[in-house]
């Protein structure tokens, strides 16, 4: 099975902050997601990598930037936090786009708090 | 731009009964894919069951099963024999592929509880 693992279950940070948030995922999976989720809102991307050191914007990227080293790790950053980016944040991975009707594993998700 | 509107923020259903979530979406494109993944309590999403939109069947698994209706653009998931651990948000999303680009676009979900 695929696992996808966020460092974090609980985050509470200050405003201001300077927050990374850590993905790893252990199946060789060329695209990885970084989703934020509010109630409501379902899951709003903001951004994706399909390869390593690529990036992608996605529909909510201000006030984020990412960071792919390394195929199995995707890092979201958030440069200067503010309090509404208080979320959960979800990361996914899933094979290459060739593979048409690959699923999103996702992890557990990060619940950030910035007061 | 691609919509997916689940239009029932909650429902509940009696266990062992069954239960349908409905989803419509908005795309002028032929070719894609359609999703249901469940969010349980315990937060971790996981895919239900999948749809290419290039095939007239619907796909079941095991007490999952999905009425697609292309010409209406409507995605719905039946779950027969409703369990405790159906209990979850289940989400609808749509799929197009492409070289370089790779987007799901979600809906709001819906919060299903089971009964006992």
């Amino acid at each position: 099975d695929v696992k996808v693992t966020q460092s974090s279950r609980y985050l509470v940070k200050r405003t201001g902050e300077k927050v990374f948030l850590e993905c790893v995922q252990d199946m060789d999976h060329e695209n990885m997601f970084w989703y934020r989720q509010d109630p409501g809102l379902g899951l709003r991307l903001i951004y994706f990598s399909y390869d390593v050191k690529m990036k992608e914007k996605g529909d909510i990227p201000e006030g984020y930037s990412v960071s792919r080293e390394k195929k199995e790790r995707f890092s979201l950053i958030l440069e200067s936090a503010s309090t509404n980016q208080t979320s959960m944040y979800l990361c996914a991975s899933s094979l290459s786009w060739t593979h048409d009707n690959s699923p999103l594993h996702f992890g557990n998700g990060t619940r950030l708090t910035v007061t | 731009a691609q919509t997916v509107t689940q239009s029932q923020p909650e429902m509940s259903v009696q266990e062992a009964e069954t239960v349908t979530l409905s989803c419509t979406y908005d795309t002028s494109e032929n070719n894609y894919y359609l999703f249901w993944y469940k969010q349980p309590p315990s937060r971790q999403m996981i895919l239900v069951i999948r749809q290419e939109a290039y095939k007239q069947q619907n796909a079941t698994e095991n007490r999952f099963s999905v009425n697609f209706q292309k010409a209406a653009k409507s995605f719905s998931l039946k779950i027969s024999d409703s369990q405790l651990g159906d209990t979850a948000m289940y989400f609808c999303a749509f799929m197009k592929p492409r070289a370089g680009t790779y987007k799901y676009i979600f809906g709001t979900g819906t919060r299903l509880k089971v009964l006992a």
